[in-house]
């Protein structure tokens, strides 16, 4: 079956501007994740979602990320004022139901922010 | 706060040489414990995990790995990799509050044929 993915695959933005990140997770995938993976570093966890409501947003850096799930399906990481240090690939994952189960990976989005 | 050690950035070795990537992690209670694999170009998967019961785990492709709780350790182990093994190879633990992973730095895994 289809796996979990994300759009756009790259993108390219100047700083000082926001940026909309897609993920689409499994279908059924009630759990949802973000991570994002800066170079040279593992995966970083950002926020998780269960169903619509964000169980844990305790990995969002500042104020500036912001991240929905209006129908407990598709989720969008928002980036305000987007800043260089913000480049980095960000991952979405998900899984069937509790935390306790395996984590599926999408192929990620390449942020660079000039 | 819980963090995940591994030990090596970068492995090189030839086909059919033996491969143990270590991982050391902090948090002392109960852990459930994973090793996710990204080979070029493609996204991560998991190799294998270890929830609890036999601490010596196997997973996909001939990897093994063993929990040893007394070290913190979750040690990966193939005893004859491939080409096809080159990767980059995580260790992650998950979190106290069971909402996510906690992953190491990674290790690169360079097998020459």
């Amino acid at each position: 079956g289809a796996g979990v993915s994300q759009t756009p695959s790259n993108k390219v933005t100047e700083k000082g501007k926001y940026v909309e990140l897609r993920c689409d997770p499994i279908s059924g995938h009630t759990a949802l994740y973000w991570y994002r993976q800066s170079l040279g570093q593992g995966p970083e966890f950002l926020i998780y979602f269960q169903g619509t409501g964000a169980a844990d947003d305790s990995g969002l850096p500042n104020d500036r990320f912001f991240a929905v799930r209006p129908e407990g399906s598709v989720s969008t990481l928002k980036i305000q004022r987007t800043e260089r240090g913000d480049s980095a690939v960000y991952l979405c994952a998900s899984s069937p139901g509790t935390t306790q189960e395996t984590q599926y990976f999408g192929p990620g989005t390449r942020l660079l922010v000039l | 706060a819980q963090s995940v050690s591994q030990h090596n950035h970068h492995v090189i070795l030839s086909e059919a040489a033996s491969l143990e990537l270590g991982c050391n992690y902090s948090y002392g209670g109960t852990v459930n414990l994973f090793w996710y694999v990204q080979y070029p170009g493609q996204h991560l998967q998991l190799l294998l995990k270890y929830f609890s019961g036999d601490p010596l785990v196997k997973g996909i492709k001939g990897f093994e790995a063993e929990f040893i709780k007394s070290k913190f350790s979750f040690n990966l182990r193939k005893p004859s990799v491939q080409w096809s093994d080159t990767a980059e190879y995580f260790c992650a633990v998950r979190n106290q509050a069971g909402t996510a992973l906690i992953f190491g730095k990674g290790t690169t895994l360079s097998v020459s044929s």
